[in-house]
């Protein structure tokens, strides 16, 4: 069974800060990786995805991620960021073999940005 | 845009009773899912439905089942509910097949008393 584990559950920094969220997860196989953000009182959005080929993928504001397949990993990164970027960072993780889709997520890291 | 609509946003039911969360997607996805979302704990599968009338376990079944009659609706059951099953329930749907990924509603938050 695959599992996923994110290495802080909660981060504080200044805004201008750079973040960076590790994830690492277990299983032998391809995978699809991910990273969704959910911010207050929003709902679950994707940030970036990972199915193939670079594995230096960028998203939305700003975001991106490196999956390092040797180190079963893949780091979310930020280099500077805003008091808007206050959220929950959900890394979730699909084997490739698995048709149906169904995501593994890690605990998730609380990210608050002070001014 | 694809949307996965959850009926109910907030919902307070007592234990024992009988609860029916509902989700509507509007894409003609073929996969939906239900998920639990808990503090410190992230995400867990409840249950998934790969088509009409077809439904699978996820990683915390017991205590729920689900109904899909028609794609785009997928019903999360709780028969007799229990204080530990208060959380945020999420659902969430996709494109089957491939590398596609999941759209997500806005979750039903349940209390039981």
């Amino acid at each position: 069974a695959q599992s996923v584990s994110q290495h802080n559950h909660h981060v504080i920094l200044s805004e201008a800060a750079s973040l960076e969220l590790g994830c690492n997860y277990s299983y032998g196989g391809t995978v699809n990786l991910f990273w969704y953000v959910q911010y207050p009182g929003q709902h679950l959005q994707l940030l970036l995805k990972y199915f193939s080929g670079d594995p230096l993928v960028k998203g939305i504001k700003g975001f991106e991620a490196e999956f390092i397949k040797s180190k079963f990993s893949f780091n979310l990164r930020k280099p500077s960021v805003q008091w808007s970027d206050t959220a929950e960072y959900f890394c979730a993780v699909n084997a490739h073999a698995d048709s149906w889709g169904k995501l593994q997520f890690g605990a998730g890291t609380q990210v608050v940005v002070t001014p | 845009d694809v949307k996965v609509t959850q009926s109910s946003r907030y919902l307070v039911k007592r234990t024992g009773e009988k609860v029916f969360l509902e989700c509507v997607q509007d894409m003609d996805h073929e996969n939906m899912f239900w998920y639990r979302q808990d503090p410190g704990l992230g995400l867990r599968l409840i249950y998934f439905s790969y088509d009409v009338k077809m439904k699978e376990k996820g990683d915390i079944p017991e205590g729920y089942s689900v109904s899909r009659e028609k794609k785009e609706r997928f019903s999360l059951i709780l028969e007799s509910a229990s204080t530990n099953q208060t959380s945020m329930y999420l659902c969430a749907s996709r494109r089957g097949g491939g590398a596609n990924v999941l759209t997500f509603g806005a979750g039903s938050r349940l209390t039981v008393l």
